[in-house]
Protein backbone atom coordinates (compact mmCIF):
# COMPACT_ATOMS: atom_id res chain seq x y z
CA UNK A 1 0.00 0.00 0.00
CA UNK A 2 1.52 3.68 -0.82
CA UNK A 3 2.67 5.15 2.37
CA UNK A 4 4.64 8.66 2.40
CA UNK A 5 6.19 8.90 6.12
CA UNK A 6 7.77 12.01 7.10
CA UNK A 7 10.44 12.81 9.46
CA UNK A 8 10.17 14.36 13.29
CA UNK A 9 9.24 17.35 14.61
CA UNK A 10 11.88 20.29 14.15
CA UNK A 11 12.35 23.58 16.48
CA UNK A 12 14.57 26.01 14.67
CA UNK A 13 15.59 29.26 15.64
CA UNK A 14 14.97 32.65 13.40
CA UNK A 15 17.43 32.92 10.42
CA UNK A 16 17.85 28.86 10.30
CA UNK A 17 17.45 26.32 7.54
CA UNK A 18 15.11 23.20 8.32
CA UNK A 19 14.65 20.24 5.56
CA UNK A 20 12.21 18.03 5.83
CA UNK A 21 12.08 14.33 4.50
CA UNK A 22 9.19 12.16 2.89
CA UNK A 23 9.88 8.64 2.47
CA UNK A 24 7.55 7.14 0.41
CA UNK A 25 7.13 3.14 -0.78
CA UNK A 26 4.30 1.11 -2.40
CA UNK A 27 4.14 3.14 -5.72
CA UNK A 28 6.88 3.65 -8.29
CA UNK A 29 8.73 7.07 -6.71
CA UNK A 30 9.40 8.24 -10.28
CA UNK A 31 6.04 8.37 -11.44
CA UNK A 32 3.98 11.08 -9.32
CA UNK A 33 5.11 14.62 -8.83
CA UNK A 34 5.47 15.28 -4.89
CA UNK A 35 4.36 18.18 -3.40
CA UNK A 36 4.70 20.03 0.02
CA UNK A 37 1.60 21.93 1.56
CA UNK A 38 1.73 23.34 5.17
CA UNK A 39 -0.92 24.77 7.74
CA UNK A 40 0.09 27.18 10.09
CA UNK A 41 -1.87 26.73 13.46
CA UNK A 42 -5.17 27.47 13.26
CA UNK A 43 -4.67 28.32 9.86
CA UNK A 44 -5.90 26.68 6.44
CA UNK A 45 -3.43 25.00 4.01
CA UNK A 46 -1.32 26.94 1.91
CA UNK A 47 0.55 24.96 -1.43
CA UNK A 48 4.42 25.73 -0.75
CA UNK A 49 6.03 23.59 -4.13
CA UNK A 50 6.66 20.64 -5.98
CA UNK A 51 9.11 18.40 -7.44
CA UNK A 52 9.12 16.01 -10.24
CA UNK A 53 11.17 12.94 -8.75
CA UNK A 54 11.61 11.67 -12.29
CA UNK A 55 13.84 14.50 -13.47
CA UNK A 56 14.64 17.18 -10.32
CA UNK A 57 11.78 19.46 -11.61
CA UNK A 58 10.43 21.66 -9.54
CA UNK A 59 8.35 24.63 -9.00
CA UNK A 60 7.22 27.09 -5.68
CA UNK A 61 4.42 29.28 -4.58
CA UNK A 62 5.79 33.14 -5.22
CA UNK A 63 6.20 34.01 -1.57
CA UNK A 64 8.89 30.92 -1.63
CA UNK A 65 11.15 31.79 -4.16
CA UNK A 66 14.75 32.06 -3.48
CA UNK A 67 13.74 30.15 0.47
CA UNK A 68 12.45 27.10 -0.84
CA UNK A 69 14.57 23.98 -2.16
CA UNK A 70 13.03 20.38 -3.47
CA UNK A 71 15.38 17.79 -3.63
CA UNK A 72 14.99 13.84 -3.99
CA UNK A 73 16.91 10.60 -4.05
CA UNK A 74 15.33 8.00 -6.33
CA UNK A 75 17.87 5.30 -4.56
CA UNK A 76 15.41 5.57 -1.13
CA UNK A 77 12.27 6.97 -2.82
CA UNK A 78 12.53 10.33 -0.70
CA UNK A 79 11.90 13.28 -0.97
CA UNK A 80 13.05 16.47 0.72
CA UNK A 81 11.93 20.08 1.56
CA UNK A 82 14.84 22.93 2.55
CA UNK A 83 13.26 26.31 3.51
CA UNK A 84 15.96 28.51 4.86
CA UNK A 85 16.22 31.76 6.32
CA UNK A 86 13.05 30.90 8.65
CA UNK A 87 10.91 33.59 10.67
CA UNK A 88 8.11 33.03 13.25
CA UNK A 89 5.77 33.04 10.13
CA UNK A 90 7.08 29.37 8.91
CA UNK A 91 5.74 27.86 12.28
CA UNK A 92 3.47 25.36 10.75
CA UNK A 93 2.89 21.79 10.07
CA UNK A 94 4.32 20.85 6.67
CA UNK A 95 3.01 18.11 4.43
CA UNK A 96 4.06 15.82 1.56
CA UNK A 97 1.27 14.92 -0.49
CA UNK A 98 1.53 12.64 -3.51
CA UNK A 99 -0.33 14.40 -6.87
CA UNK A 100 -2.08 11.99 -8.89
CA UNK A 101 -2.68 13.01 -12.40
CA UNK A 102 -4.13 12.31 -15.86
CA UNK A 103 -5.04 14.53 -18.42
CA UNK A 104 -8.45 15.41 -17.21
CA UNK A 105 -7.70 15.78 -13.36
CA UNK A 106 -5.21 16.67 -10.76
CA UNK A 107 -5.62 15.71 -6.98
CA UNK A 108 -3.13 15.01 -3.67
CA UNK A 109 -4.51 11.13 -3.38
CA UNK A 110 -1.91 10.53 -0.44
CA UNK A 111 -0.56 12.47 2.18
CA UNK A 112 2.33 12.06 4.86
CA UNK A 113 1.15 12.51 8.40
CA UNK A 114 2.81 15.73 8.42
CA UNK A 115 5.39 17.26 9.85
CA UNK A 116 5.62 20.19 12.45
CA UNK A 117 8.58 22.95 12.24
CA UNK A 118 8.70 25.38 14.94
CA UNK A 119 10.45 28.68 14.68
CA UNK A 120 11.21 30.11 17.99
CA UNK A 121 14.20 32.43 19.22
CA UNK B 1 -0.97 34.38 -1.61
CA UNK B 2 -4.79 34.18 -3.41
CA UNK B 3 -7.48 31.65 -2.08
CA UNK B 4 -10.58 30.14 -3.34
CA UNK B 5 -13.21 31.46 -1.68
CA UNK B 6 -15.01 29.66 0.89
CA UNK B 7 -17.38 30.24 4.51
CA UNK B 8 -15.77 30.15 7.28
CA UNK B 9 -18.37 28.10 8.30
CA UNK B 10 -21.28 25.72 8.20
CA UNK B 11 -23.51 24.10 10.37
CA UNK B 12 -26.40 21.26 10.70
CA UNK B 13 -28.13 18.75 12.77
CA UNK B 14 -27.71 15.06 12.30
CA UNK B 15 -29.64 13.85 9.37
CA UNK B 16 -29.38 17.25 7.42
CA UNK B 17 -28.39 18.01 3.89
CA UNK B 18 -25.79 20.89 4.39
CA UNK B 19 -23.81 22.87 1.65
CA UNK B 20 -20.30 24.25 1.34
CA UNK B 21 -19.76 26.64 -1.78
CA UNK B 22 -16.08 27.42 -3.55
CA UNK B 23 -15.53 30.09 -5.46
CA UNK B 24 -12.55 30.49 -7.59
CA UNK B 25 -11.51 32.53 -11.30
CA UNK B 26 -10.71 31.07 -14.80
CA UNK B 27 -7.19 30.23 -13.91
CA UNK B 28 -8.56 27.78 -11.63
CA UNK B 29 -12.04 26.41 -11.28
CA UNK B 30 -12.61 27.71 -14.65
CA UNK B 31 -10.17 25.36 -16.60
CA UNK B 32 -9.82 22.60 -13.83
CA UNK B 33 -11.20 20.29 -12.09
CA UNK B 34 -12.36 20.56 -8.27
CA UNK B 35 -10.79 18.58 -5.45
CA UNK B 36 -12.39 18.52 -1.82
CA UNK B 37 -10.35 17.57 1.26
CA UNK B 38 -11.56 16.69 4.60
CA UNK B 39 -9.45 17.36 7.31
CA UNK B 40 -10.65 15.67 11.37
CA UNK B 41 -8.68 17.63 14.05
CA UNK B 42 -5.24 16.79 14.62
CA UNK B 43 -5.34 15.06 11.36
CA UNK B 44 -3.83 15.01 7.84
CA UNK B 45 -6.40 16.13 5.04
CA UNK B 46 -7.84 13.22 3.07
CA UNK B 47 -9.09 12.95 -0.50
CA UNK B 48 -12.76 13.40 -0.06
CA UNK B 49 -13.98 14.08 -4.25
CA UNK B 50 -12.02 14.95 -6.89
CA UNK B 51 -12.53 15.81 -10.50
CA UNK B 52 -15.65 17.65 -9.37
CA UNK B 53 -17.97 15.16 -8.41
CA UNK B 54 -15.51 11.49 -7.86
CA UNK B 55 -15.13 9.70 -5.20
CA UNK B 56 -11.94 7.74 -4.02
CA UNK B 57 -12.53 4.45 -2.71
CA UNK B 58 -14.22 4.67 0.67
CA UNK B 59 -15.32 7.74 0.57
CA UNK B 60 -19.85 7.58 1.54
CA UNK B 61 -21.81 8.76 -1.11
CA UNK B 62 -23.42 11.36 1.67
CA UNK B 63 -20.77 13.28 -0.10
CA UNK B 64 -21.64 14.62 -3.49
CA UNK B 65 -19.46 17.45 -5.80
CA UNK B 66 -20.59 19.67 -8.16
CA UNK B 67 -18.81 22.23 -10.73
CA UNK B 68 -20.29 25.10 -12.50
CA UNK B 69 -18.18 27.90 -14.33
CA UNK B 70 -16.04 29.45 -11.81
CA UNK B 71 -17.74 27.78 -8.52
CA UNK B 72 -18.30 24.25 -6.70
CA UNK B 73 -19.87 22.75 -4.20
CA UNK B 74 -19.65 19.99 -1.91
CA UNK B 75 -23.23 18.60 0.00
CA UNK B 76 -22.92 16.34 2.97
CA UNK B 77 -26.43 14.99 2.84
CA UNK B 78 -27.81 12.61 6.46
CA UNK B 79 -25.17 15.03 8.36
CA UNK B 80 -23.53 12.32 11.32
CA UNK B 81 -21.47 13.50 14.20
CA UNK B 82 -18.13 12.24 12.53
CA UNK B 83 -18.82 14.93 9.78
CA UNK B 84 -17.72 17.34 12.27
CA UNK B 85 -14.32 18.63 10.33
CA UNK B 86 -12.80 21.34 8.32
CA UNK B 87 -13.45 21.11 4.82
CA UNK B 88 -11.47 22.83 1.75
CA UNK B 89 -11.55 23.06 -1.47
CA UNK B 90 -8.60 23.07 -4.28
CA UNK B 91 -8.30 23.26 -7.59
CA UNK B 92 -5.03 23.22 -10.38
CA UNK B 93 -4.50 27.43 -10.80
CA UNK B 94 -2.77 27.48 -13.72
CA UNK B 95 -0.76 31.30 -12.86
CA UNK B 96 0.56 29.77 -9.95
CA UNK B 97 1.27 26.39 -11.49
CA UNK B 98 0.05 24.37 -8.14
CA UNK B 99 -2.83 23.74 -6.15
CA UNK B 100 -4.58 26.73 -4.91
CA UNK B 101 -6.81 26.25 -1.91
CA UNK B 102 -9.81 27.59 -0.13
CA UNK B 103 -9.33 28.90 3.16
CA UNK B 104 -11.79 26.00 4.52
CA UNK B 105 -14.80 25.38 6.08
CA UNK B 106 -15.81 24.28 9.65
CA UNK B 107 -18.27 21.74 10.10
CA UNK B 108 -20.28 21.75 13.50
CA UNK B 109 -22.99 19.04 13.91
CA UNK B 110 -25.23 20.41 16.17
Amino acid sequence: QVQLVQSGAEVKKPGASVKVSCKTSGYTFTGHYMHWVRQAPGQGLEWVAWIDPSTGGSNSAPKFKGRVTMSRDTSITTAYLDLSSLTSDDTAVYYCARLNSTRSYRTYDYWGQGTLVIVSS
Amino acid sequence: QPLLTQPPSASGTPGQRITISCSGGTSNIGRNTVNWFQQLPGAAPKLLIYKNNEWPSGVPDRFSGSKSGTSASLAISGLQSEDEADYYCAAWDDHLNGLMFGGGTQVTVL
